[in-house]
């Protein structure tokens, strides 16, 4: 099957401080990427969609200037959280999805944020 | 608009015995719908997904799922689970309408395989 992989799989940083998040595509061209945030044992909450080339679509009560999306390659996305503080740890995870309309989304591994 | 319910919070279930996760969805046009499964601190595997065609679906490990317009629903199955089959189960779907890119998401069940 596909692979899509992030890094970093864990990053602690202290409140203030900015954290970029890397998502690849390593065997396919993923024309639509999205970001998800997930809760403890809860689902995911989508957060944005970004397709190559293009500005990300924030889902409502996301702050587009918080977390800024960019979309630069089709193999690849990062999720950037700028001024990160303490409500911002969760686990981020994201997920891409080649050209066709019936392709599947895969997802990453998922990146653990913890602020202090 | 496009939903999935998935009634139960936890399945349990004796290893060797049937396996059933169940799902339901709802959308104004024709579904996608995928099933996938989440291990602690791990993204979310593709499980299976039905696009059109048969409505029962053959996935990985053993997976299974049927889709049933009538009833709306897309339940998981497999006929004898493993311990290791304990895990988080999430149905989605994606209404075929247009321009529609978003997944929609249970809330997710947690299966617990007993030894």
């Amino acid at each position: 099957g596909a692979v899509v992989s992030q890094h970093p799989s864990r990053v602690i940083c202290k409140s203030g401080t900015s954290v970029k998040i890397e998502c690849r595509s390593l065997d396919f061209q993923a024309t639509t990427m999205f970001w998800y945030r997930q809760f403890p044992k809860q689902s995911l909450m989508l957060m944005a969609t970004s397709n190559e080339g293009s500005k990300a679509t924030y889902e409502q009560g996301v702050e587009k200037d918080k977390f800024l999306i960019n979309h630069a390659s089709l193999t690849l996305s990062t999720l950037t959280v700028t001024s990160a503080h303490p409500e911002d740890s969760s686990f981020y995870i994201c997920s891409a999805r080649g050209g066709g309309v019936t392709d599947t989304q895969y997802f990453g591994p998922g990146t653990r944020l913890t602020v202090l | 608009a496009q939903s999935v319910a998935q009634p139960e919070d936890q399945v349990n279930v004796a290893e060797g015995n049937p396996l059933t996760v169940k799902c339901t969805y709802s959308v104004s046009g024709n579904p996608y719908l995928f099933w996938y499964v989440q291990y602690p601190n791990r993204g979310l595997q593709f499980l299976l997904k039905y696009i059109t065609g048969d409505n029962l679906v053959k996935g990985s490990y053993g997976f299974e799922a049927e889709f049933n317009k009538s009833q709306t629903s897309f339940h998981l199955k497999k006929p004898s689970a493993l311990v290791s089959d304990s895990a988080l189960y999430f149905c989605a779907v994606r209404d075929r309408s247009y321009g529609n890119n978003r997944l929609a998401f249970g809330k997710g069940n947690q299966v617990v395989v007993i030894p």
